[in-house]
């Protein structure tokens, strides 16, 4: 049973616009919410990161949005670029040095 | 900035035979994970340590087991590989025990 819910598998987005994934989990333990960036043969890269005490944090292109009632969390970016091309996974842990529970990815295609 | 490094890049054995898979954590980080990520899905916690000490453990095989040396690096020994086992396999590193997880380059392995 997949714990954290990513959506969509794939999503492709013209150059200069924003890319939207979604994300949703059930373990209302989680309170550490990552998102990693892969490219193929590589390893997750650590995009940006939120905890429940806001709803909502910026990095540059990135933001990561997050409704704690819903259970839901999400990631923007901004003028997207075919650099972004990649996976992007959502992730969730626990406080206390817990393992990572990931959703199943999302793979973005940026296009001229 | 110095990254984790993970040992070796690639990896081909036969069934049944043995492997061990090094990791090296960035400077300074006590925490390692380990993550298996089989074609096309997302990467699945295998096992974790804190300060030398085993701290949680995932879908790990028997087959398989792990430590944490003095220096802080880290391998993933398998034995009785099976072609299932084929995967990359990724080594995290943390600052501790609830700080972002750091991934490593993986180590591809095949199993023939």
């Amino acid at each position: 049973q997949q714990q954290v819910k990513q959506s969509p598998q794939s999503l492709i987005v013209q150059k200069g616009g924003i890319s939207i994934i979604n994300c949703a989990y059930e373990n209302t333990a989680f309170d550490y919410f990552p998102w990693y960036q892969q490219f193929p043969g590589k390893g997750p890269a650590l995009l940006i990161a939120i905890r429940p005490d806001v709803s909502e944090k910026k990095e540059g292109r990135f933001t990561i949005s997050f409704n704690k009632s819903a259970k839901q969390f999400s990631l923007h970016i901004m003028d997207s670029q075919p650099g972004d091309s990649a996976t992007y996974f959502c992730a969730a842990s626990r406080r206390g040095g817990n393992k990572l529970t990931f959703g199943t990815g999302t793979q973005l295609k940026v296009e001229l | 900035a110095a990254g984790v490094i993970q040992s070796p890049r690639h990896l081909i054995k036969e069934k049944r035979e043995t492997a061990t898979l090094k990791c090296y954590p960035i400077p300074r980080h006590d925490t390692v994970y380990w993550y298996q990520q089989g074609p096309g899905q997302d990467p699945q916690f295998l096992i974790s340590f804190y300060e030398k000490m085993q701290s949680d453990k995932g879908s790990i095989p028997d087959r398989f087991s792990a430590q944490q040396f003095s220096d802080y690096h880290s391998e993933l020994n398998m034995s009785s590989l099976e072609l299932g086992d084929s995967a990359l396999y990724f080594c995290a590193s943390s600052p501790d025990r609830e700080g972002e997880q750091y991934f490593g380059p993986g180590t591809r392995l095949t199993v023939t």
